[in-house]
């Protein structure tokens, strides 16, 4: 069975830089997209962007474009989201989600969340 | 304001049947397909259906999904208390170049 697992909850301060990683188990990450998505407190889902691991391309959502960087190191079947800049609004639960090509949409599989807190 | 848009809340009685709608544009639900997806609090979203009416295995046969023209509907029959959740339907945007989700729903079990 596919499983996702993601790195631990972070605190940081403002203007710093958080990254998250989230290790695919159970099959190899080549075979997927692999998704970020944010959710504030409270609030609904939102799509970061995607990687595409078999060549590394990337799309991200407009709001996080300029401040997030989404790599793959499939030789560790891992992702890594890095987010910058960061600021109280992005106090939230981060989720990494895959989807099966060619599915561009986040599928069945989800990480359990990081919660990151950003405060000075 | 998200691009795809539910309804903020619903509500039903155990044993009746309760639909929640997504609506888009031409860009994303009206050309691509579409997930929804039920998150319980404090849990990472479950998929529920995806391109527009196929259920994962393991999901009952009283979720049930349908799309026609830039709208879309997810349908629960039979109402339970656990289904009381979150409900958020999801589709690429060919504009945005990106996914997008709807704002979600919150149904509540009377």
């Amino acid at each position: 069975e596919v499983q996702l697992g993601q790195s631990g909850a972070e605190v940081k301060r403002p203007g710093s830089t958080v990254t998250i990683s989230c290790k695919v188990s159970g099959d190899t990450l080549r075979d997927y997209y692999l998704h970020w998505v944010q959710q504030s407190p409270g609030k609904g889902l939102e799509w970061m962007g995607l990687i595409d691991p078999e060549d590394g391309e990337t799309f991200y959502a407009e709001k996080f474009q300029g401040r997030v960087n989404i790599i793959a190191d499939t030789s560790r079947d891992t992702a890594y989201m890095e987010l910058s800049s960061l600021r109280s609004e992005d106090t939230a639960v981060y989720f990494c989600a895959i989807s099966e090509r060619p599915a561009v949409v986040p599928g069945e599989y989800w990480g359990q969340g990081t919660v990151v807190t950003v405060s000075s | 304001q998200s691009v795809l848009t539910q309804p903020p809340s619903a509500s039903g009685t155990p044993g009746q049947r309760v639909t929640i709608s997504c609506s888009g544009s031409s860009s994303n639900v009206g050309t691509d397909t579409l997930n929804w997806y039920q998150q319980l609090p404090g849990t990472a979203p479950k998929l529920l259906i995806y391109k527009n009416n196929q259920r994962p295995s393991g999901v009952p046969d009283r979720f049930s999904g349908s799309k026609s023209g830039t709208s879309a509907s997810l349908a629960i029959s039979g109402l339970q208390s656990e289904d009381e959740a979150d409900y958020y339907c999801a589709a690429w945007d060919d504009s945005l170049n990106g996914a997008v989700f709807g704002g979600g729903t919150k149904l509540t079990v009377l």
